[in-house]
């Protein structure tokens, strides 16, 4: 069975640094994209960022650009993000998703981290 | 800014037929944009329903289909059921940003 598991979520101030992990388990992790989605409170689904099987290739949402980098560890079969100097825009839950095969889309999801950027 | 969008709120009555749409501010969306669409309740994590605009997951019940309509992504639930009742959003893969996401669209059954 596919499993996938955020965590590091927590309260940071403003400006603060975090650092999220999505631990992966149930199928061989170095065998497919990886990608990071959030969804502010009340609001809708936000792509962040997507890394490639073996991490050669990383794209992310321009409002992120900069501040917040997408890795993986296929020996820990984990996938991490980064995010630095958080803004209260940053607010959010975010979940780890697996792209499928041909990258032609996403199919399993973690139940999410919550980040909560506030002084 | 890419912008992909899609119709705020539906109403449908139980084992009515309803369909959702996904436009894209760039264009006509074509099979290339590999739509895919997922069904959040609240609460829960998002969960996919189709990729690559016709694809079904293993898990996705049959009354679920996705196609092109008219220019657009689209989302057909054929004799809707209670526990369909859900956000649903529409995912596009664009060239410069890989992934757009619409703003969704609550589906209410009454």
């Amino acid at each position: 069975e596919v499993q996938l598991m955020e965590s590091g979520g927590g309260l940071v101030q403003p400006g603060g640094s975090l650092r999220l992990s999505c631990a992966a388990s149930g199928f061989t992790f170095s065998n497919y994209w990886m990608t990071w989605v959030r969804q502010a409170p009340g609001k809708g689904l936000e792509w962040v960022a997507n890394i490639k099987d073996d991490g050669s290739e990383k794209y992310y949402v321009d409002s992120v650009k900069g501040r917040f980098t997408i890795s993986r560890d296929s020996a820990k079969s984990s996938l991490y993000l980064q995010m630095n100097s958080l803004g209260a825009e940053d607010t959010a839950v975010y979940y780890c998703a697996r792209g499928t095969i041909a990258v032609a889309g996403l199919d399993h999801w973690g139940q999410g981290t919550l980040v909560t950027v506030s002084s | 800014q890419t912008v992909v969008t899609q119709e705020p709120s539906l109403t449908v009555s139980p084992g009515g037929t309803v369909t959702l749409t996904c436009a894209s501010s760039t264009g006509a969306v074509t099979s290339a944009s590999s739509p895919n669409w997922f069904q959040q309740k609240p609460g829960q994590a998002p969960r996919a329903l189709i990729y690559s605009t016709s694809n079904k997951h293993s898990w996705t019940p049959a009354r679920f289909s996705g196609s092109l309509l008219g220019g657009k992504a689209a989302l057909t639930l054929s004799g809707v059921q209670p526990e369909d009742e859900a956000e649903y959003y529409c995912l596009l893969r664009y060239d410069a940003v890989p992934w757009v996401f619409g703003g969704g669209t609550k589906l209410t059954v009454l």
